[in-house]
């Protein structure tokens, strides 16, 4: 019963170089979403899903791009990653939206030098 | 945009000791609100959720918290905390679209 996996766990990164974080989910759930968490800032969201094929912003989407071209999965992409990305970036995932309980990955800890 | 804002950024209690953590919101409708409780290391886990019906609700673990409207809470409280409850605990507002926004959370320690 995997829920919500995130792949890598951890990963470095140079300034300027490029990555992508996957989210899978085996519970066919609708919508998706990625947060970033920071020291006192809780976590924030930098992108979202509510279907297949569909994404909006969040509160924190400079610098991010996501797509969902399966229902699955949801994968978050950092085209040329600043140190100001350093984080802990969160998968979750919602039956629907309105309401419903969100499932969290485990977590992918981002480090850019 | 919706908004919550947790006043507390560490609190220290007694094992047997009653807990009360402090969460504001600020929305327009009327909220779906949460409380999620993240141990070192892991993702977050649902405690409880509000969006209608009985103000007081009941979560796991023996957590319960409270809606007041009129004061723009929802106040997570338990009776008598144990070692195991020591974590971070983040109360969310959420709207129709799950667009969902975090406090900055809360850290539990519990004294022996």
């Amino acid at each position: 019963n995997a829920g919500v996996t995130q792949t890598p766990k951890f990963r470095v990164l140079k300034t300027g170089q490029s990555m992508t974080l996957l989210c899978a989910q085996d519970m066919n759930h609708e919508y998706m979403y990625w947060y970033r968490q920071d020291p006192g800032m809780g976590l924030r969201l930098i992108h979202y899903s509510v279907g297949e094929g569909t994404t909006a912003k969040g509160e924190v989407p400079d610098g991010y791009n996501v797509s969902r071209l399966k229902k699955q999965n949801f994968l978050l992409g950092l085209e040329s990653a600043a140190p100001s990305q350093t984080s802990v970036y969160f998968c979750a995932s919602s039956r629907t939206g309105g309401g419903e309980k969100l499932f969290f990955g485990s977590g992918t800890q981002l480090s850019v030098l | 945009a919706q908004s919550v804002t947790q006043p507390d950024i560490h609190i220290t209690v007694s094992e047997g000791a009653s807990l009360e953590l402090r969460c504001n919101y600020s929305y327009g409708a009327t909220p779906y609100l949460f409380w999620y409780v993240q141990s070192p290391g892991q993702g977050l886990q649902l405690l409880l959720k509000y969006f209608s019906g009985d103000t007081l609700v009941q979560g796991i673990k023996g957590f319960e918290a409270e809606f007041k409207r009129s004061q723009s809470s929802f106040n997570l409280r338990k009776p008598s905390v144990h070692w195991s409850d020591a974590a971070e605990y983040f109360c969310a507002v959420g709207n129709n679209n799950n667009d969902m926004r975090f406090g900055a959370g809360t850290r539990l320690t519990v004294k022996p």
